[in-house]
């Protein structure tokens, strides 16, 4: 079983409609991340979570909003999506704590793929 | 400005052979980190290596290793013995600090495709 887990794997929806992406690990990890993965674009930070009680903005959060529910879940929502909102998105994990072996590496979920129509 | 370089779109390599993916690095921080990811046409983000600034040797996982050069800034991974699971896209990527959160830039991607 995956340690990042992401839920759903794969959504059509519609321009307009809320669609939330959600996101829970088994690493114990205490920092997550919301990615969106465009072509030729790479991979772009969406929010970030340092723990519970401390979300920031990343590169583009317009459109986006986010809740961490636990240290372990972390979902994603689109309020009304868009066409260009259609992406591969990422939930990944660090370790602020024991990580430092690893450059506190960030490790990823197998990704959402969503499309709006 | 901080930026990753991976100057090959696409490389291809027979099975059993080796193969190094390029990636050189633009960063003025004396900390820093680099690693590398794969991703399958399926979509998931894999991390296969780690390599940080002040590392003196070159890291190893397994077929994987990192040819890191710093006075070149280049971080280019090496994969022994390719096997046709190997084929996939490889992104380089490098974290600098930024406050209390670590920002991580990636480089384009390399396509490998590994042939029978």
């Amino acid at each position: 079983d995956a340690d990042v887990t992401q839920t759903p794997r794969n959504r059509i929806t519609k321009t307009g409609k809320r669609i939330m992406l959600e996101c829970s690990q088994t690493k114990g990890h205490d920092r997550m991340y919301w990615y969106r993965q465009d072509p030729g674009l790479g991979l772009r930070l969406i929010y970030y979570s340092f723990d519970v009680k401390d979300i920031n903005k990343g590169e583009i959060s317009d459109g986006y909003s986010v809740s961490r529910q636990a240290q372990a879940k972390f979902s994603l929502s689109l309020e009304s999506a868009i066409p260009n909102q259609t992406a591969l998105y990422f939930c990944a994990t660090s370790d602020s704590t024991g990580g430092a072996n690893r450059g506190n590496t960030i490790y990823f979920g197998e990704g959402s793929w969503l499309t709006v129509v | 400005a901080q930026k990753i370089t991976q100057t090959q779109p696409g490389m291809f390599v027979q099975e059993k052979e080796a193969v190094t993916l390029d990636c050189t690095y633009d960063t003025s921080d004396q900390s820093y980190g680099l690693f590398w990811y794969k991703q399958p046409s399926s979509g998931e983000m894999i991390f296969l290596i780690y390599q940080g600034s002040y590392d003196e040797q070159n890291a190893t996982e397994g077929r994987y290793s990192l040819n890191f050069q710093k006075a070149r800034k280049s971080a280019n991974l090496v994969i022994s013995a390719s096997q046709l699971g190997d084929s996939a896209m490889y992104f380089c990527a490098m974290r600098r600090p930024m406050g209390g959160y670590n920002k991580l830039i990636f480089g384009a991607g390399t396509r490998l495709a590994v042939h029978p």
